[in-house]
């Protein structure tokens, strides 16, 4: 299974706002509602920021927000602030012989 | 609230078999509709999905590590463990297991929402 594809690298300014695309196939980001998004700073572990596409989870700002059209989704990050940069992955459910998981590379979110 | 923490040994040999273990703390790993998952991320690159157990004891893998990848679950002790065998340095990575809800009445759900802290593995001889 082929991982999701999002650019290597963004950039804004604080106060700005930035996206994030994520695009995968039919048999993924395409064919399931099941997109999620994960922030990670250096040495940590991922943190859930956006599931099921578009829903945040309790705790996390609603700076934070997804989208999806077709077979590529979409993380924006309003109002950038300097503890936003850090990478962030991109995961959907996929359609193989089981239903299984993929993630995006990652992209590196930097707060000039 | 639910913790997970994975532990094993930081050094494998090549050829032998990587076995971790991830202790969920806080509730039970058999309540609830959860797959639990491993994950893991060589230095300076992306995750990559190996492979869940599901609460019943089913299990899904990556198709690329399918051949050398077993998931168990001890209920008992409320830990899920993974193996895997034949490592070469292309296995050196830090190796995180999660959650991720099934079915959920609110909150997230087919999504990794709780992470252990990761441990580092190194293969090598």
């Amino acid at each position: 299974q082929s991982a999701l594809t999002q650019p290597a690298s963004v950039s804004g300014s604080p106060g700005q706002s930035i996206t994030i695309s994520c695009t995968g196939t039919s048999s993924d980001v395409g064919g399931y509602n099941y997109v999620s998004w994960y922030q990670q700073h250096p040495g940590k572990a991922p943190k859930l920021m956006i599931y099921e596409v578009s829903n945040r989870p309790s705790g996390v700002s609603n700076r934070f927000s997804g989208s999806k059209s077709g077979n590529t989704a979409s993380l924006t990050i309003s109002g950038l602030q300097a503890e936003d940069e850090a990478d962030y992955y991109c995961s959907s459910y996929t359609s193989s012989s089981t239903l299984n998981v993929v993630f995006g590379g990652g992209t590196k979110l930097t707060v000039l | 609230q639910v913790q997970l923490q994975e532990s094993g040994p930081g050094l494998v040999k090549p050829s032998q078999t990587l076995s971790l273990t991830c202790t969920v703390s806080g509730g039970s790993i058999s309540s609830g509709s959860y797959y639990w998952s491993w994950i893991r991320q060589p230095a300076g690159k992306g995750l990559e999905w190996i492979g869940r157990i599901y609460t019943s004891g089913s299990t899904n893998y990556n198709p690329s590590l399918k051949s050398r990848v077993t998931i168990s679950v001890d209920t008992s002790k409320n830990q899920f463990s993974l193996k895997l065998s034949s490592v070469t340095a292309a296995d050196t990575a830090v190796y995180y297991c999660a959650r991720d809800v099934v079915v959920a009445v609110a909150g997230p759900r087919r999504a990794f929402d709780i992470w252990g802290q990761g441990t580092m593995v190194t293969v090598s001889s």
